[in-house]
């Protein structure tokens, strides 16, 4: 069965540091996506980040990156240079492309950053 | 062009009252999505449809959840005879096709709450 599994509930950062959001996921599908959401306090999730199983680069968006590890089954989120604004939930996320047809997104339980000043 | 859209914002019920929620997709989005977010925690998938055809609701939770998208655009998720483990946020999202790799684009949600 799918799953998601986000240990840390919650992580600080000093402004301007970089910081590492932990995700690991289980599937037997080889076919897969992962995506990284980021949930302020007004509730509308952002995506951020998307990462294809047989892409072979990590993936890059601006100042977040995702460390692909696939034999350890994870994907752990990058942010560099943490801006006040960062401060949020984020959630990982999978979809597998064959056993469910690509419909269904499982979300991790999320992880609450605070960036400190 | 707007994004997805969900009314109403905020919905109170009274225990056993029915309850619709809608969701205006981006225009021209094949794919529509429904989760719901309880406090504290992920969205939890609920259902998918492709165009007007339901594909996937094996995540609604009980036959008191009905979801529909009858012409393939806005779509209606609606919950008979509230219960209080019914509050919770529902989030509608859409994305251009139903391909695993496809960016979703979320809406506000609706958060509901059952007195």
């Amino acid at each position: 069965a799918q799953k998601i599994t986000q240990t840390q509930p919650g992580m600080f950062v000093q402004e301007k540091e970089a910081v590492t959001l932990d995700c690991t996921y289980d599937t037997s599908d080889p076919s897969y996506g992962l995506f990284w959401y980021k949930q302020p306090s007004s509730g509308e999730m952002i995506f951020l980040i998307y990462q294809g199983s047989y892409d072979q680069q990590n993936a890059t968006e601006g100042r977040y990156s995702l460390n692909f590890q696939k034999a350890r089954k994870s994907a752990n989120l990058v942010i560099s240079a943490s801006q006040l604004g960062d401060s949020a939930m984020y959630f990982c996320a999978m979809r597998e492309g064959s056993n469910t047809g690509g419909f269904k997104t499982i979300f991790g339980a999320g992880t609450r950053l605070f960036v400190k000043a | 062009g707007a994004g997805v859209s969900q009314s109403p914002r905020y919905k109170v019920a009274k225990r056993g009252q029915d309850v619709a929620l809608r969701c205006d997709p981006i225009s021209g989005h094949v794919s529509l999505f429904w989760y719901q977010q309880a406090l504290g925690q992920g969205p939890e998938f609920l259902t998918y449809f492709q165009n007007e055809a339901q594909l996937d609701k094996s995540g609604l939770p009980s036959d008191r959840f009905f979801a529909e998208r009858p012409e393939g655009s806005v779509s209606t998720l609606k919950i008979q005879r509230t219960q209080q483990e019914d509050s919770a946020v529902y989030l509608c999202a859409s994305s251009q096709q139903g391909r695993f790799d496809n960016e979703q684009f979320f809406g506000p949600g609706t958060r509901l709450t059952v007195l």
